[in-house]
């Protein structure tokens, strides 16, 4: 069964400019989960999206929103890009919605802001 | 909100040894937590997991304790080899709709030969 896609894999941006990121989850699972990472602050929690609703949502700024489809494909964007977005922006996806579910990562998609 | 703090933050071991990594949490209700492993260039891979009703759990080389009293939970990696090598997270969670994984900030392991 083929894992968690994120495209693209790397991405460079200049400050000011928007941003949008895909997540493809593993067959069948329903849960889309994003997290930033970066060296500072490690991993944090951005929002989840289950049934094509937002079920949680992180302490981040209104510039950060997602969208689920309805075949369980997630995008999250990031309008005004500021220097401090530069991050390994990572998708998750389970089976159901909830942390406690089992959460699968991909590869991320590291982002670079100018 | 719910704080996971890991420690250590690095680790050094001789390939054959023992490695253990400690994290502790604030939020009581939280009963969910796994460990994940990063290699360098990959998201987090899930190596291992634990829910509060149980107290430890193993598999193969790896193994995971928790103190729900105490509010820790611990990483022990027995026979460390250098594709040990990596990043280690813990998370924590409350096992309900609505909840996030709160994550360590990680522990980087060095297994040398």
């Amino acid at each position: 069964k083929a894992g968690v896609t994120q495209t693209p894999r790397y991405l460079i941006k200049t400050r000011g400019q928007q941003v949008t990121l895909s997540c493809s989850p593993i067959s069948g699972h329903r849960s889309v989960s994003w997290y930033q990472q970066t060296p500072g602050q490690g991993l944090q929690f951005l929002f989840e999206y289950f049934s094509e609703t937002q079920r949680n949502k992180g302490n981040f700024p209104g510039r950060f929103s997602g969208r689920q489809f309805s075949n369980s494909r997630s995008e999250m964007n990031v309008s005004t890009l500021e220097l401090g977005d530069s991050a390994l922006y990572l998708c998750a996806s389970s089976l159901s919605e909830g942390a406690a579910e089992t959460q699968y990562f991909g590869p991320g998609t590291r982002l670079l802001v100018l | 909100g719910e704080n996971v703090e890991q420690h250590p933050s690095t680790l050094s071991v001789q390939e054959g040894d023992s490695a253990v990594i400690k994290c502790t949490y604030s939020d009581s209700a939280s009963n969910y937590f796994p460990w994940y492993k990063q290699e360098l260039g990959k998201g987090p891979q899930l190596i291992i997991d634990i829910r509060s009703n149980v107290g430890e759990k193993k598999d193969q080389r790896i193994a995971v304790t928790l103190n729900k009293t105490a509010k820790h939970f611990s990483l022990h990696i027995t026979e460390t080899q250098p594709e040990d090598s990596a990043v280690y997270f813990c998370a924590a969670s409350r096992a309900q709709a609505g909840t996030a994984l709160i994550f360590g900030k990680g522990t980087t392991l060095s297994v040398s030969s």
